[in-house]
């Protein structure tokens, strides 16, 4: 059965501080996976996707089928990116995203 | 902002009572989803819809039904049968072709008296 584990329920760091959110994932076929975010008091959106290998407000996210795991990462942390991140993939033959847990991520001053 | 709303924003459910919750979409998506949000268990999909007149159950439909009787539409209803519907509610759509793109609406809290 296909999972996604989000082992981090929070995550602390500093502005300036390198993050990285943590994603595996457990799936029989050919994994396609996202990274959803969640903002205070805004909606849940999409943030990125591995298929695109694109940097969206500077945070890149690789899929490494050895490892199944597809870790979000950003160099320096940002105030603002303080937010709800959740790890999507995509199953029932492309018709429906499981989503983990959710990472809090908090950025300090 | 439009695009997929949500009602009512708060809702209170008592002991027995069924309760519907409203989903509209105005983005001409073919599908649409619905989902329970609870504290440490992430987005758990309970129905979607690929098609008007067809929905298929997710991981926790127990409890819980809709309709697809137009395409802008997705009612859920939670069923005196969910023993535990205290949640947070979150409705989406998308396009058939790109169904991991999905536009999340802001979402209904439902609350037992």
């Amino acid at each position: 059965a296909q999972r996604v584990t989000q082992p981090e329920k929070l995550l602390s760091v500093f502005k300036g501080a390198p993050v990285e959110l943590k994603c595996n994932y457990s799936y029989s076929g050919s994994p396609e996976l996202f990274w959803y975010v969640q903002y205070s008091r805004q909606r849940l959106q999409l943030l990125l996707r591995h298929i695109s290998r694109e940097s969206i407000k500077g945070f890149t996210a690789d899929l490494n089928k050895g490892e199944t795991s597809f870790h979000l990462k950003k160099p320096f942390a940002q105030e603002e990116d303080s937010a709800m991140y959740y790890c999507a993939l995509l199953t029932g033959g492309g018709n429906k995203l499981t989503f983990g847990t959710g990472t809090q991520l908090k950025v300090e001053l | 902002d439009g695009g997929i709303t949500q009602s009512p924003k708060y809702l209170f459910r008592k002991e027995g009572q069924n309760v519907t919750l409203s989903c509209e979409q105005n983005l001409n998506h073919d599908a649409m989803y619905w989902y329970r949000q609870d504290p440490g268990q992430g987005l758990r999909l309970i129905y979607y819809s690929q098609i008007v007149n067809d929905f298929q159950k997710g991981d926790i439909a127990e409890g819980y039904s809709v309709s697809r009787e137009k395409k802008e539409s997705f009612p859920l209803t939670v069923t005196s049968a969910q023993k535990n519907p205290t949640a947070f509610y979150l409705c989406a759509s998308s396009t058939r072709t790109r169904q991991e793109t999905q536009y999340f609406g802001p979402g209904t809290r439902l609350l037992v008296l």
